[in-house]
């Protein structure tokens, strides 16, 4: 299996413009999570999905960021507008609930906000 | 709302040595706790899951304990060596995958 799949790998867009980030779980997997990661505040559950349906969205920071799951194999987190203090590494991870809930990581999506 | 805490934040050791990390949580109402590892400039990792009716993992050099009810976890690694370099975050995960991270400990085997 490819693993988890994050898109863009690295961005960079000025203050004010929207950022749509891309995520591909596991085939399978039923569980669908995205983290934040910043040096201040560590690796943070911004929002999670069982069944594609948003089950958990208490660590969405602002109305600015919302995301979406249309089906099994594919989400989006999208910033609009986007800060510079959105600047971080987005991770999406995944995992098979009942399974042991063992989370599998994608390699991040890096974004700078300038 | 679960709060993680991972002793020591950063750990220097020679290589062979044998070394613990340790930690601790405070909403013993988890259903597993996972230990990852995460490079400079990468994803995490997966190293072990132990399921709360277990007691500890291993696999290779780490094994991992569970004490579920002092909110306690160590991951123990044997005849460290360089390429061990990396953080290391434990995070206990309560229903429907829902886990809390702790902030990690960074680990530096010199050779």
């Amino acid at each position: 299996d490819a693993g988890v799949i994050q898109s863009p790998r690295h961005e960079v867009t000025e203050m004010g413009q929207e950022v749509t980030l891309r995520c591909k779980p596991i085939s399978g997997h039923n569980s669908l999570f995205w983290y934040r990661q910043t040096m201040m505040r560590g690796l943070e559950l911004l929002i999670y999905f069982n069944n594609n349906v948003p089950i958990d969205d208490s660590g969405m920071p602002e109305d600015r960021f919302s995301a979406k799951m249309p089906n099994a194999s594919f989400s989006t987190l999208k910033i609009q507008p986007s800060e510079p203090r959105d600047s971080a590494v987005y991770f999406c991870a995944s995992s098979l609930l009942g399974s042991g809930n063992t989370i599998y990581f994608g390699e991040g999506s890096w974004l700078t906000v300038v | 709302k679960q709060e993680v805490t991972q002793i020591p934040a950063a750990l220097s050791v020679p290589e062979g040595e044998n070394l613990v990390l340790n930690c601790s949580f405070t909403d013993s109402a988890i259903y597993n706790l996972q230990w990852f590892r995460q490079d400079p400039g990468k994803g995490l990792t997966s190293l072990l899951l132990i399921q709360s009716s277990q007691r500890e993992q291993t696999s290779g050099r780490l094994n991992a304990s569970l004490d579920k009810s002092s909110g306690r976890s160590t991951l123990y690694i044997a005849a460290s060596q360089p390429g061990d370099s990396a953080t290391y975050l434990c995070a206990p995960i309560r229903g429907a995958g829902k886990s809390t991270f702790g902030d990690g400990t960074t680990l530096t085997v010199k050779p």
